[in-house]
């Protein structure tokens, strides 16, 4: 499978918890995306990433929320202290180039209790 | 501030029927436009990339039209099958920008 992979496809955390979440891009595609999306919504831009530099991170990234991709290619988002409010399903997108398509992942379902 | 609404937000249609559904966006300098499809529960499938110097993309049953100037683009879906039913995204890219925004989507189901 060449797609966009995402892991785990589902996490269960306690309020409080931290979790990470991993996304691995299409090999060749260096642009990299973030999405947050909630039952009956579009997804929501969290952050975008150009090979290794963030270049841009939305206001709905608050300070308990961290991405990185250290080498350029897969990438990870961390939300520590979980709140309920953070439950959503989570997206990675990657694509080539600005004019060519974005492909998602399957995404990772966070449910926090 | 670029903001995507699409229209219905749910549409219900027999088998093989024709239909449309309707994305528009506020500001019109966009980079493309493109369209996707999401299963219950799942992550999203890309249907068709629109640039903005473009007018239509063909894939199979689907054809997607974009009027930068008046903001709309619509999705056509000919002879509509029950494995069509999903919801049906549309997400521009702003010039300049870098985040896709996106509409909340049209709920489709297609009775057999």
């Amino acid at each position: 499978d060449t797609g966009v992979s995402q892991d785990p496809r589902h996490k269960i955390t306690k309020r409080g918890q931290n979790v990470t979440f991993r996304c691995d891009p299409i090999s060749e595609h260096n642009r990299l995306y973030w999405y947050r999306q909630t039952l009956g919504q579009g997804p929501e831009f969290l952050t975008y990433f150009q090979n290794e530099a963030q270049l841009e991170k939305s206001r709905l990234l608050s300070d308990r929320f961290s991405a990185e991709r250290p080498k350029g290619s897969f990438s990870t988002l961390e939300i520590q202290r979980t709140e309920q409010g953070d439950s959503a399903m989570y997206l990675c997108a990657s694509r080539q180039e600005m004019n060519t398509e974005a492909f998602f992942g399957q995404g990772t379902r966070l449910t926090v209790v | 501030k670029q903001e995507v609404t699409q229209i219905p937000a749910a549409l219900s249609v027999p088998e093989g029927e024709n239909l449309v559904l309707n994305c528009s966006f506020t500001d019109s300098a966009i980079y493309n436009l493109q369209w996707f499809r999401q299963d219950p529960g799942k992550g999203l499938t890309s249907l068709l990339l629109i640039q903005s110097s473009q007018r239509e993309q063909t894939s199979g049953r689907l054809n997607a039209s974009l009027d930068k100037s008046s903001g709309r683009s619509t999705l056509y879906i000919a002879a509509s099958q029950p494995g069509d039913s999903a919801t049906y995204l549309c997400a521009v890219l702003n010039t300049g920008g870098f985040k896709t925004i996106f509409g909340a989507g049209t709920r489709l189901f297609v009775k057999a």
